[in-house]
């Protein structure tokens, strides 16, 4: 069963404006990961940000979790044109079952020239 | 460095038969694993492995077997393909499961018809 959900599906946007991505989930995790994937490729690691911090950066990406509302935030600032591409939250949860990460649908963003 | 290496890039099956898909790292990661990614539902894992001479099922396994003889290889066998199957699946590995960034391969797109 899915444990991250994606808001929005999909989101477009001009050049040079930021971007934000939501994730919801329902269990305690122990951490929550971010994962970009350009048409026809793999998915690429962005950011891991465990449970017990709060916010965490990486060049022009920030990444926030909020553990008591089970939601985490992707802010990309000034995007580019490379920066199109889906973008997957991603759970490591806490509460047993199968050891793996626990993907959303995703949000597609696109960003317009 | 090669990373994680799947093959093939694309197969087209018919209803009934079986076949196995490759992957293979060099990084010397414990934990390899397989997604499945269908439209509008993400990542869905398969299959997972801590270990030369473990493995275990994710979400959806049924369909599927996998084996890990050594550090680097983890083949996952389509024992008689299903139109259901049709779907692009990812190879993914990491230092230890979920408690660390995966690293994903190009993925192989199947069609059963």
């Amino acid at each position: 069963s899915q444990q991250g959900e994606e808001d929005p599906q999909a989101l477009s946007i001009q050049e040079g404006e930021n971007a934000t991505m939501n994730c919801s989930y329902k269990t305690s995790i122990n951490n929550l990961q971010w994962y970009r994937q350009n048409s026809g490729r793999g998915l690429v690691h962005l950011i891991l940000i465990r449970s017990n911090e709060r916010e965490k950066h990486s060049g022009r990406l920030r990444v926030t979790l909020d553990t008591s509302k089970k939601s985490s935030s992707l802010l990309i600032t000034a995007s580019r044109a490379a920066d199109t591409a889906s973008y997957f939250c991603a759970t490591d949860d806490s509460g047993g079952g199968a050891d793996g990460l626990t993907f959303g649908k995703g949000t597609h963003l696109i960003i317009q020239p | 460095n090669a990373g994680v290496t799947q093959t093939p890039k694309f197969q087209v099956l018919k209803t009934g038969q079986s076949m196995t898909l490759q992957c293979a790292q060099d990084m010397n990661h414990e934990y390899m694993s397989w997604y499945r990614q269908d439209p509008g539902m993400g990542l869905r894992l398969i299959h997972y492995s801590v270990g030369a001479g473990i493995t275990d099922q994710g979400e959806v396994p049924n369909g599927y077997n996998v084996s890990r003889s050594t550090t680097e290889d983890f083949p996952l066998r389509l024992l008689s393909a299903a139109p259901s199957q049709t779907s692009v699946y990812f190879c993914a590995s990491s230092y230890s499961g979920g408690h660390s960034p995966l690293h994903f391969g190009n993925g192989t797109r199947l069609t059963v018809t």
